[in-house]
């Protein structure tokens, strides 16, 4: 059974720092995805990683996929309040294209 | 602009009701999923489509059935409606994994 497993999961920060989640899983995938959900929202796709080492950018957030260490991570740079939201990730079971969601990161950035 | 639409956003219902919850998609997509999840937590995999006529049951057990008769459509049915099924109902579509999902915007269902 995969399991997807988020680190942390209450994360509180200030404006203008940097910090890395994690997501590890546990049984053999090359796509991973993170979606961040605003609350009472839904999801809104952030990244797809197809391969070990992708890395994908879009303004302050970096996803980057490691398939052997079965790990990724959701790096925040210069933090601001506006990324305060939800952030999921999620793994594809290999051949079965179902997603399993981790518990998801709660992530305040405080002025 | 949405491309996948689901509805009721909001229901608030009595115990021993039958609903259907409506998820409807304009992108042609084959895969279509259902996923439950109480607020802040993670999205359990209640069913999935692969396509017309095609319905699976996900990961996690559910009192609820679906049906797939129209590549846009996936609605989702309780037939008796208890408080445990109180949760929010996220309905999404994939074009393939290349992709990821496209999430609706849920519908939230309160059972009293």
């Amino acid at each position: 059974e995969l399991k997807v497993e988020q680190n942390p999961l209450f994360l509180s920060m200030q404006e203008g720092k940097n910090y890395t989640i994690y997501c590890n899983y546990s049984t053999t995938s090359d796509r991973l995805y993170w979606y961040r959900q605003d609350p009472g929202k839904s999801l809104e796709s952030l990244f797809v990683l197809l391969s070990n080492g992708a890395v994908k950018q879009e303004g302050r957030l970096m996803a980057s996929l490691d398939t052997k260490a079965r790990l990724s991570t959701l790096h925040i740079t210069a933090a601001v309040h506006d990324l305060s939201a939800t952030y999921f990730c999620a793994v594809d079971i290999q051949g079965a294209q179902k997603l399993v969601f981790g518990q998801g990161t709660r992530l305040t950035i405080n002025p | 602009e949405a491309d996948i639409y689901q509805t009721p956003r909001y229901l608030v219902i009595g115990t021993g009701k039958k609903i259907t919850l409506e998820c409807s998609q304009t992108m042609g997509h084959d895969k279509m999923y259902w996923y439950q999840q109480d607020p802040g937590m993670e999205l359990h995999l209640i069913h999935y489509s692969y396509g017309v006529n095609s319905t699976e049951k996900g990961d996690l057990s559910s009192e609820s059935t679906v049906s797939r008769i129209r590549t846009e459509h996936f609605p989702l049915t309780l037939e008796s409606a208890r408080p445990s099924h109180t949760s929010q109902y996220l309905c999404a579509s994939s074009r393939g994994f290349n992709y990821g999902y496209t999430f609706g915007s849920g519908t939230r269902l309160t059972v009293v």
